[in-house]
């Protein structure tokens, strides 16, 4: 069946490092994969998002590569700030179908 | 834009009683809600998707007569736990799609617990 598997947090950063969230999914066909973030107490917003093998999704500095071959679509960012700690979910979605399938989500703590 | 609210943000409740969350889209038509539960440290699932003026359809596994779920409206979908017990007690999130083909939109989650 199909699946997201992410890395489990909390990922604790000082405030201009480097961030890497890891993602794998499996799943048939070629779906659409997400990154969603949910700040603390408002729901979840959409990150970014790529749709087909080897795009890549970009957002608030954020950016995430479809790669087939391992599939992965890996959350980075080369410089944290304080305001990106959140929850990072992701996701995927066949093309078949709006139903979304999530990862477990990964928190994200920066500290100054 | 494309903002969804839920209401209440937070719940308790005695065992055995029953429980109404609504879900509503603020400033745009959604033709399908769906309904999320989401466990302490664990993934978003999902549970029914929603057309407007017709049944749910819910995802396998989920009892149906205790989660009613009714999407009357354009603007709103309400999630009923009927004769609830503590493990029901959960995050129940809404989204919701309209406008944008392929885009859901997240209500900020309503809290349940049942004593």
């Amino acid at each position: 069946g199909n699946s997201v598997t992410q890395m489990e947090g909390p990922v604790t950063l000082s405030e201009e490092a480097f961030l890497t969230i890891n993602c794998t999914y499996t799943a048939t066909g070629y779906p659409s994969l997400f990154w969603y973030v949910q700040y603390p107490g408002e729901g979840l917003q959409l990150l970014l998002k790529a749709t087909k093998a080897d795009d890549k999704g970009s957002n608030k500095g954020f950016e995430a590569t479809y790669r087939k071959e391992t599939t992965s679509f890996h959350l980075e960012k080369g410089s944290v700030q304080v305001s990106d700690s959140a929850v990072y979910f992701c996701a995927l979605r066949k093309d078949s179908s709006y139903k979304l399938i999530f990862g477990s989500g990964t928190r994200l703590l920066v500290r100054p | 834009g494309a903002v969804v609210s839920q209401h209440p943000s937070w719940v308790i409740c005695k065992s055995g009683t029953s429980v109404k969350i609504e879900c509503r889209s603020l400033d745009f038509q959604a033709t399908t809600m769906f309904w999320y539960r989401q466990f302490p440290k664990q993934s978003l699932m999902l549970m029914a998707t929603s057309n407007e003026g017709s049944k749910a359809t819910y995802e396998q596994g989920v009892e149906k007569d205790k989660f009613l779920i009714n999407h009357a409206s354009l603007t709103l979908s309400t999630l009923t736990v009927t004769s609830a017990h503590p493990e029901d007690s959960s995050f129940y999130i809404c989204s919701a799609r309209g406008g944008t083909p392929h885009e859901q939109f997240f209500g900020p989650g309503t809290r349940l617990t049942v004593l």
